[in-house]
């Protein structure tokens, strides 16, 4: 079980507009941490996607957008295309004793 | 362009230990935290631990504490991660990962990683 729950899995036609939420709690999202996103393609590593929760690095299209609001995050994909087809992780920190950095289940991203 | 490349896949047999290394290039090494995170087959993504820019802290998951060691060697600008004690379940592609913190702040666990290299499989069978 992850301390941040995300949907195993979601879908759409290309360029309909996707979203993969990410609930944590008090002591991680809710806490004021910060959540990242991460986009891992088939056989790949893991790529900064997101970070500082709605911040996208150089080079990301503006199609991917992240928000925060109280316990929860959400990663929103617009105009979807067939290469976003892949695996998709929020990241933040977890304040309390047992638990640092958490990692959300992943969620599996099909492009119909 | 930054690049943190790993080193080769690994058997070993369940008692043993493995090192993993992680070299960077591209970027100042000696200003940026490192993070191990691995990933069993077909499983998501764990947090093993992190080093500071000066290797002075070091945090480990607690399911870890007692048989991972980070290191880090500022003349070759390359990171390590020994895991001893292996087990069948500690198979998994293990990956180093590029802290990015704010702009003139230190390394901390919550920053997001940036740069990842390209994984390590380390396979546990007798």
């Amino acid at each position: 079980q992850s301390v941040l729950t995300q949907p195993p899995s979601v879908s759409g036609a290309p360029g309909q507009r996707v979203t993969i939420s990410c609930t944590g709690s008090s002591s991680n999202i809710g806490a004021g941490y910060d959540v990242h996103w991460y986009q891992q393609l088939p056989g790949t590593a893991p790529k900064l996607l997101i970070y500082g929760n709605t911040n996208r690095p150089s080079g990301v299209p503006d199609r991917f957008s992240g928000s925060k609001s109280g316990t929860s995050a959400s990663l929103a994909i617009t105009g979807l295309q067939a290469e976003d087809e892949g695996h998709y992780y929020c990241q933040s920190y977890d304040s309390s004793v047992t638990v640092d950095v958490v990692f959300g289940g992943g969620t599996k991203l099909t492009v119909l | 362009q930054v690049q943190l490349v790993q080193s080769g896949p690994e058997v070993k047999k369940p008692g043993a230990s493995v090192k993993v290394s992680c070299k960077a290039s591209g970027y100042s090494f000696a200003s940026y935290g490192v993070s191990w995170v691995r990933q069993a087959p077909g499983q998501g993504l764990e947090w093993v631990g992190w080093i500071s820019e000066d290797g002075s802290i070091t945090n480990y998951a607690q399911k870890f504490q007692g048989r991972v060691t980070m290191t880090r060697d500022t003349s070759t600008s390359t990171a390590y991660m020994d895991l001893r004690g292996l087990r069948s379940d500690d198979t998994a592609v293990y990956y180093c990962a590029k802290h990015q913190p704010p702009v003139s702040t230190s390394s901390a666990p919550w920053d997001p990683r940036d740069y990842w290299g390209q994984g390590t499989l380390v396979t546990v069978s007798s």
